[in-house]
């Protein structure tokens, strides 16, 4: 079965300062993978997603992830932190194909930026 | 363009009440929709998906069941509700990837 693993439950960072959100995933072949972003008391939106084309996924506002197939890992990275990017970030995991999708997400990671 | 809607965005229920949450979308036909609840401090955890009116899975057993009675309509609801019924429940919808709706806040007091 696929799973998830979001390290920290909550990373801390300076305004300015590189943001790493860290996932690994558990699939027996390679998956698709998502990150969504969830500010409080809202839907998730979609940063990004990669499906097998480059490894290196540019999203939106400012967010990439490098798909790392020897590392299981897509983390998440930012160079420069703003303070409208605290919000709560999932990463999540899917099969392969265009029929019916199940996402299993990981338990997030919220992102504190401080001035 | 493509949105979606759901109601409520924040309910209170006493404990043992019937629920019954809405969740629609437009601009699209034929949608898979799915049901999740993120309960405080954990991730989000598919309850119901459909693939089709009156087509319901169920990924996890529970005090709630889901129905879709229209393309684009997906209601969950509940006969009685548990104490650990509150959360926020999210509704989304796929194209190549899916995409949520702005959610319902419950809290079952």
């Amino acid at each position: 079965a696929q799973s998830v693993t979001q390290l920290g439950s909550h990373v801390s960072v300076s305004e300015g300062a590189l943001v790493l959100l860290r996932c690994n995933y558990s699939s027996s072949v390679p998956p698709y993978l998502f990150w969504y972003v969830q500010y409080p008391n809202q839907g998730l939106q979609l940063l990004l997603k990669y499906t097998s084309a480059a490894t290196l996924v540019k999203g939106i506002n400012g967010f990439e992830a490098e798909f790392k197939k020897s590392e299981t890992s897509f983390h998440l990275t930012k160079p420069s932190a703003h303070m409208s990017d605290a919000a709560e970030y999932f990463c999540a995991v899917s099969d392969r194909g265009t029929g019916f999708q199940k996402l299993v997400f990981g338990t997030g990671t919220r992102l504190l930026v401080s001035p | 363009s493509q949105t979606i809607h759901q109601w409520p965005a924040t309910l209170v229920q006493p404990v043992g009440s019937p629920l019954s949450l809405e969740c629609t979308v437009e601009g699209t036909s034929n949608p898979n929709l799915y049901w999740y609840r993120q309960a405080a401090g954990r991730g989000l955890q598919l309850l119901f998906y459909s693939v089709g009116i009156g087509q319901i899975s169920s990924e996890v057993p529970q005090n709630l069941s889901a129905s879709r009675p229209q393309d684009r309509q997906f209601i969950l609801s509940s006969k009685k509700l548990l104490l650990s019924d509150s959360g926020f429940y999210l509704c989304a919808w796929r194209r190549n990837e899916q995409f949520f709706g702005p959610g319902t806040r419950l809290t079952v007091l």
